[in-house]
């Protein structure tokens, strides 16, 4: 497959535990981006990898979330000491090139990771 | 208000029916414009970029309006495979931002 693919599809942790999840973007593109989807929401964005550095990470709740993406290519999200508010769908979108500013480009999705925090 | 605000919906239409989203947007910056596709337990997918001129694309017809700062998504004849949740995405310049996503019921 082609497409963006995300791991593990689903993650149950005890609150205060770390988790990562893992973001395989298509070949090719150089932007990533995370989101997190809450129920009944739209995606909310996180943060935004040009390459392998993040170009915008303004949208990382608070200091317990890093993403890295040290390579240019696969893309983690790390998140420490778990709370139950972190619950939710984590998706990746990849993109050839940056979405911002002009017409943009079309951000492809993976099938997220469902994260449950008990 | 709100950077991106949809309709609240669901909106519950008989099939063949026309029906219109509407989104607006707080930023008069923004740059580009979308409307994503994003079915039940699925990840989102582009259905249509918005262009300044307007765009049609089948039964899809997307507008903008800059100057009201909102943009338009009008399904026309529609299928019960239309039954989704759109979403709104504007595009600041500096960040991405979506809508909550208005959901569409297509009634046999």
């Amino acid at each position: 497959g082609a497409g963006v693919s995300q791991t593990p599809s689903n993650k149950v942790t005890e609150k205060g535990k770390y988790v990562e999840l893992r973001c395989d973007p298509i070949s090719g593109h150089t932007a990533l981006y995370w989101y997190r989807q809450s129920l009944g929401q739209g995606p909310e964005f996180l943060i935004y990898f040009q390459g392998t550095g993040a170009a915008d990470d303004s949208g990382l709740p608070n200091d317990r979330f890093f993403a890295v993406r040290p390579e240019g290519s696969v893309s983690t999200l790390k998140i420490q000491r778990t709370e139950r508010g972190d619950s939710a769908v984590y998706l990746c979108a990849s993109s050839p090139t940056a979405v911002t500013g002009g017409r943009g480009n079309e951000q492809f999705f993976g099938p997220g990771t469902r994260l449950t925090v008990l | 208000r709100k950077e991106v605000e949809q309709d609240p919906g669901p909106f519950n239409v008989p099939e063949g029916a026309t029906v219109a989203f509407n989104c607006t947007y707080s930023n008069s910056a923004s740059q580009s414009f979308f409307w994503y596709r994003q079915d039940c337990r699925k990840e989102p997918k582009l259905l249509m970029s918005v262009y300044s001129s307007g765009n049609e694309d089948g039964r899809f017809t997307a507008q903008l309006n800059r100057a009201s700062q909102y943009i338009s998504l009008l399904i026309r004849d529609s299928k019960l495979s239309d039954s989704a949740t759109y979403l709104c995405v504007v595009n600041g310049g500096d960040k991405i931002i979506f809508g909550k996503g208005t959901r569409l019921h297509i009634l046999p």
